[in-house]
């Protein structure tokens, strides 16, 4: 059974940490996506990669970096937290064909 | 970047009705694909329709592609409680990235 892995459920922290968020998917996929998801918003893209130590940034990048050094883990960076970052960040990522993307179970971020 | 909107935001149905759900967009897509999300987890993909498609099936789902009207449908037929969820409509321009919609809230009542 596919899988994609987030590291945390549930996640608070304070303003100005440095909180990282980490993602493992064992589909072999060469694209992977970090999005976050806010009532009334949708889900928006953050960043996302089509390969190792690839990276593009997506609509809402500011506040945010990623990393991909192996081709099964993506992480998600907040360099120094704020409040308005507090959302559901989801993860996913994808290989060629029609099978869509495939997602992570989300992780819920509190910055207090 | 493009962005899918549903109609109608939220629907409440009985079980065994069919639920349908329309998403409109602005510019030319690859492919249309739909989601759903459960209450507070990850996105699970349905179906996906390509732009050279005007139709598709997948057990009770029926997805339409209006490329000219630059819409979507998802119906749901038979209708049941385990359908109650959040259905997400995304598009693909061909560069592998998705713009979703704002979602459909669709409670089934059994």
């Amino acid at each position: 059974d596919v899988k994609v892995t987030q590291s945390s459920r549930y996640l608070v922290k304070r303003t100005g940490e440095k909180v990282f968020l980490e993602c493992v998917q064992d589909m072999d996929h060469e694209n992977m996506f970090w999005y976050r998801q806010d009532p009334g918003l949708g889900l928006r893209l953050i960043y996302f990669s089509y390969d190792v130590k690839m990276k593009e940034k997506g609509d809402i990048p500011e506040g945010y970096s990623v990393s991909r050094e192996k081709k099964e883990r993506f992480s998600l960076i907040l360099e120094s937290a704020s409040t308005n970052q507090t959302s559901m960040y989801l993860c996913a990522s994808s290989g060629h064909g029609d099978g869509g993307q495939f997602f992570g179970p989300g992780t819920r971020l509190t910055v207090l | 970047s493009q962005q899918g909107e549903e109609d109608p935001q939220a629907l409440s149905i009985q079980e065994g009705e069919n639920a349908t759900m329309n998403c409109s967009y602005k510019t030319s897509i690859n492919n249309l694909q739909w989601y759903r999300q459960n209450s507070g987890r990850g996105l699970v993909h349905l179906i996906l329709i390509r732009s050279n498609e005007r139709e598709k099936h997948s057990g009770r789902l029926r997805v339409t592609l209006d490329t000219s009207k630059k819409s979507s449908s998802l119906l749901i037929t038979a209708s049941r409680a385990a359908d109650t969820a959040s259905y997400f409509c995304a598009t693909d321009d061909g560069n592998n990235r998705l713009a979703f919609g704002k979602g459909n809230q669709v409670v089934v009542i059994p």
